[in-house]
């Protein structure tokens, strides 16, 4: 197993201009979230997904938007970067069937984005 | 609301003596906590979990932990440090109750330095 892919890992956009961040997962879990670390800090959720055709927002979600039209992929979508974005962005993915609140979750390697 | 506070940014030791990260939580019930190990340019893993079937809990590369509730402490211990452990550390827990949605929020990290 891959386990939790991103790409690209390294992006520079300019103020304005739009890109989407993918992620994908072949381990057939139900969850994915989409996490941005600033810094010196922990993650902040931006969106997560409960499974195919169901997201929802997180903490930080202003400036974004997701998707998923599939178990596997759950890609993020930046319109009209802004330097507040810049950050490093982790996708992650998780099972649950009962929903204990102690599942792991997996993350992938990060990419790190740079708006100028 | 459900928080957590590591209470070192930056620990330093020597390798082979014994690591300490520190973590308090506070919660008005049982809390889901977690240990996360983030190496340099790389995405997290998991160390360990409290899964509340006991307080001493066991994780990966000799790391442990244990859950204090009367001083509401989730510290992380290794008996001897290794150059390899150099890295940052996140203490986690999840906010939301009784469903397979994680709401995780993280500590602000503790740094540790590893020297020969």
């Amino acid at each position: 197993n891959a386990g939790v892919t991103q790409t690209p890992k390294f992006r520079i956009l300019k103020i304005g201009q739009s890109m989407t961040l993918q992620c994908a997962q072949d381990m057939n879990h139900n969850y994915m979230y989409w996490y941005r670390q600033d810094p010196g800090m922990g993650l902040k959720l931006i969106y997560y997904s409960v499974g195919a055709g169901i997201t929802d927002k997180g903490e930080v979600p202003n400036g974004y938007n997701v998707s998923r039209s599939t178990t596997e992929d759950f890609p993020l979508r930046l319109e009209l970067a802004a330097p507040s974005q810049t950050s490093v962005y982790f996708c992650a993915s998780s099972y649950s069937s009962i929903g204990t609140g102690r599942e792991t979750q997996y993350f992938g390697p990060g990419t790190r984005l740079l708006v100028l | 609301a459900q928080s957590v506070t590591q209470l070192d940014s930056h620990v330093s030791v020597s390798e082979g003596t014994p690591v300490l990260l520190r973590c308090n939580y506070s919660s008005s019930y049982s809390p889901s906590l977690f240990w996360y190990v983030q190496h340099p340019n790389k995405g997290l893993q998991l160390l360990l979990k409290y899964t509340s079937a006991a307080t001493l809990v066991k994780g990966i590369n000799g790391f442990e932990a244990e859950f204090k509730k009367s001083e509401t402490s989730f510290h992380l211990t290794k008996p001897s440090a290794h150059m390899s452990d150099a890295a940052e550390y996140f203490c986690v827990v999840n906010v939301a109750r009784n469903t397979g949605f994680q709401k995780l929020v993280f500590g602000t990290g503790t740094r540790l330095l590893v020297s020969p």
